[in-house]
């Protein structure tokens, strides 16, 4: 089967670094995306991966390792306005063009 | 350009009714999906369309549920008798294509109500 795991909620304080863990088992893998969803809005495009290894851009970066089904989205210097959802998708290929989505990280930022 | 846009933002309607939800993509973007996402929940893919091949239809939670797409313009999806299992956000996004690598854009989504 297809299946994403992502923690439900976190809980972070503004300027400190927050990682948010994705773990995916899916038929087949051919990239890896995260998108931020602020509460009542539509989800926006931050990173993907399809390689091995760290993607860093400005104070987001994403991390993939595909031998273990895992990546992590790391926000460092936090804002208050970081403050939303964290989605994970994956694309398994293969003639398959949909989505697989995880449930989503709610992070909470305080002051 | 402009992004992805939907009508109407809200609908609120009794059970029963039929309703339609209206998706304009991003000019030039050959594939559209629809998407739902019950409170606090993920995104449930429902059904999504390429340039003028079939769509796939394998999301689509009942035969209640039925979209179309004329070319690579605008979309919309009906659900036929509503049910209040169907209140949730509806969302639609589009890309340049299927390729893997592509990035899907989002509208605001409609928010669907079912009293």
């Amino acid at each position: 089967g297809q299946n994403i795991d992502q923690p439900t909620e976190m809980t972070a304080t503004e300027g400190a670094i927050v990682q948010i863990n994705c773990t995916y088992q899916t038929s087949g893998f051919n990239g890896l995306f995260w998108y931020q969803q602020h509460a009542g809005e539509a989800p926006t495009f931050l990173s993907y991966n399809v390689l091995d290894g760290l993607e860093e851009k400005g104070r987001f970066s994403s991390f993939l390792s595909r031998s273990k089904g895992y990546s992590y989205l790391l926000l460092k210097e936090l804002q208050m306005k970081d403050s939303a959802s964290y989605l994970c998708a994956v694309t398994p290929g293969e003639g398959n063009y949909q989505l697989i989505w995880g449930a989503g990280t709610k992070l909470i930022i305080k002051p | 350009g402009a992004g992805v846009s939907q009508s109407p933002s809200n609908k609120v309607t009794e059970k029963g009714k039929d309703v339609e939800l209206r998706c304009d993509p991003i000019s030039g973007h050959t594939a559209l999906y629809w998407y739902r996402q019950r409170l606090g929940q993920g995104l449930e893919f429902l059904i999504y369309f390429q340039g003028n091949s079939a769509p796939d239809k394998s999301g689509l939670p009942s035969d209640r549920f039925s979209a179309e797409r004329t070319g690579e313009s605008v979309s919309t999806l009906t659900i036929q008798r509503t049910q209040q299992e169907d209140s949730a956000v509806y969302l639609c996004a589009s890309s340049p294509s299927l390729a893997s690598t592509d990035t899907q854009y989002f509208g605001p989504g409609t928010r669907l109500t079912v009293l």
